[in-house]
């Protein structure tokens, strides 16, 4: 079984460019999350996704990012415009329908470096 | 509100050594679940063990072993005879009920190294 993909896995931009995160999670996976770990610090869930519609994003700076998952699959997490804070490794991670065994997949991350 | 505190940033022992990750957790919520991640260099976050709050059972795994204790709030995390490729950053979390969906909060993580 394929894990959870992510890509890229490393971007360095300048402040104030925008990137874009692209997952795609385990196959019959509804449920979708990013989260953002900064280096020395545990992953914080930025947005959660429930097949195509958000169950919780009020962790998620809405001034400068978005996330969709607009056919319940795959999901893209953009910042625009980028700062200096946001420099971290952002984690995509799924977990399946139904009965929930608390187990979340996540997949290698990527890092973002904003110079 | 959640949080969970490992006091332990980074611990380094000597391969065959036993080690023993601390975790202590707060929550308001009487039903929650208590979790440990390991994020070895590759990145990628691998779950280890759910607890729930009803269950206080110690478990062993292989080498791996918990301690749920619900009188000190904390829920310890022991491995025996380490080895070099225990070697990662070892995460605590915590889900309460009343949060919803399967927002965990994670601790600030202890780095493990395990030398020769």
């Amino acid at each position: 079984e394929a894990g959870v993909a992510q890509s890229p896995r490393y971007k360095i931009i300048e402040k104030r460019q925008s990137v874009a995160f692209w997952c795609n999670p385990i196959s019959g996976h509804a449920t979708l999350y990013w989260y953002q770990q900064i280096l020395g610090q545990g992953p914080k869930l930025l947005i959660q996704f429930q097949n195509n519609g958000v169950v919780d994003d009020s962790q998620l700076p809405k001034d400068r990012f978005s996330a969709e998952r607009l056919k319940g699959v795959d999901s893209t997490l953009k910042i625009q415009p980028a700062k200096l804070e946001d420099s971290a490794v952002y984690l995509c991670a799924s977990s399946p329908t139904g009965g929930w065994t608390g187990e979340l997949f996540f997949g290698e991350g990527s890092r973002l470096t904003v110079l | 509100a959640q949080k969970v505190t490992q006091a332990q940033t980074e611990i380094s022992v000597v391969e065959k050594e036993d080690v023993t990750l601390d975790c202590v957790y707060e929550t308001r919520d009487t039903t929650y679940y208590l979790f440990w991640y390991k994020q070895p260099p590759s990145g990628e976050l691998v779950f280890l063990i759910r607890r729930n709050s009803f269950d206080e059972q110690n478990e062993i795994s292989g080498r791996y072993s918990w301690n749920f204790q619900k009188s000190t709030s904390s829920f310890n995390f022991t491995i025996t005879a380490s080895q070099v490729v225990d070697s990662a950053v070892y995460f605590c979390a915590l889900r309460g009920l009343t949060g919803g969906g399967n927002k965990l909060t994670f601790g600030t993580g202890t780095q493990l190294k395990v030398e020769l």
